[in-house]
């Protein structure tokens, strides 16, 4: 079974710019979550989208957001890009079959420059 | 506020080595645990993970842990360190309820093997 798959794995953007990020999760997965990894704030979470609705919003602005298909694909987009939003941007999905708690796959993340 | 802490952001230990991460959370309820590695330029593998049951977890590569209610930790250990195991180890959580797949990360623990 193919794993999470994230794309493009490389973008440069600059300032004020916008950008939209794509996460296919393992196939029958129907839950996808979003982070974000820095060398300075470590791993933190964006949201999570189950059945095409966002559950759970991290301390992001409103900058960030989020959506998610029927068929489970997710995209996120980052608009007005700062340099701060510099990043690896990772995707998880799990297998939902009971309202919390399954483990998440990753993707190889995306790594976002701004310039 | 609810948080993960791992003592020790780097750890260096000699190939055959035992090899001990920390990892201590805060929360009024017993959460869900996990422990990830991270590769360089990779995403997350899930090692390992607690949720009810068998307070001893054992996971992939020989690494285990143990969840300790009383001492709200979830160390992880394995008995001998190989120079594959260099990477980066996260423990997180998932808070009940309502946790919805966000996982809470702790800063992370840069595990060194020479030879």
């Amino acid at each position: 079974k193919a794993g999470v798959t994230q794309t493009p794995r490389y973008l440069i953007k600059t300032r004020g710019q916008q950008v939209t990020l794509s996460c296919s999760p393992i196939s029958g997965h129907r839950s996808v979550s979003w982070y974000q990894q820095t060398p300075g704030q470590g791993l933190q979470f964006l949201f999570e989208y189950f059945s095409e609705t966002q559950r759970n919003k991290g301390n992001f602005p409103g900058r960030f957001s989020g959506r998610q298909f029927s068929n489970s694909r997710s995209e996120m987009n980052v608009s007005t890009l700062e340099l701060g939003d510099s990043a690896l941007y990772l995707c998880a999905s799990s297998l939902i079959r009971g309202p919390e708690g399954e483990t998440q796959y990753f993707g190889p993340g995306t790594r976002l420059l701004v310039l | 506020a609810q948080s993960v802490t791992q003592l020790g952001s780097h750890v260096s230990v000699s190939e055959g080595a035992l090899v001990l991460l920390r990892c201590n959370y805060s929360s009024s309820v017993p959460p869900y645990l996990f422990w990830y590695v991270q590769y360089p330029n990779q995403g997350l593998q899930l090692l390992l993970k607690y949720t009810t049951g068998a307070t001893l977890v054992k996971g992939i590569n020989g690494f285990e842990a143990e969840f300790k209610k009383s001492e709200t930790s979830f160390h992880l250990t394995k008995p001998s360190a190989h120079m594959s195991d260099a990477a980066e180890y996260f423990c997180a959580v998932t808070l009940l309820p309502g946790g919805y797949n966000k996982l809470i990360f702790g800063a992370g623990t840069r595990l060194a093997v020479h030879p």
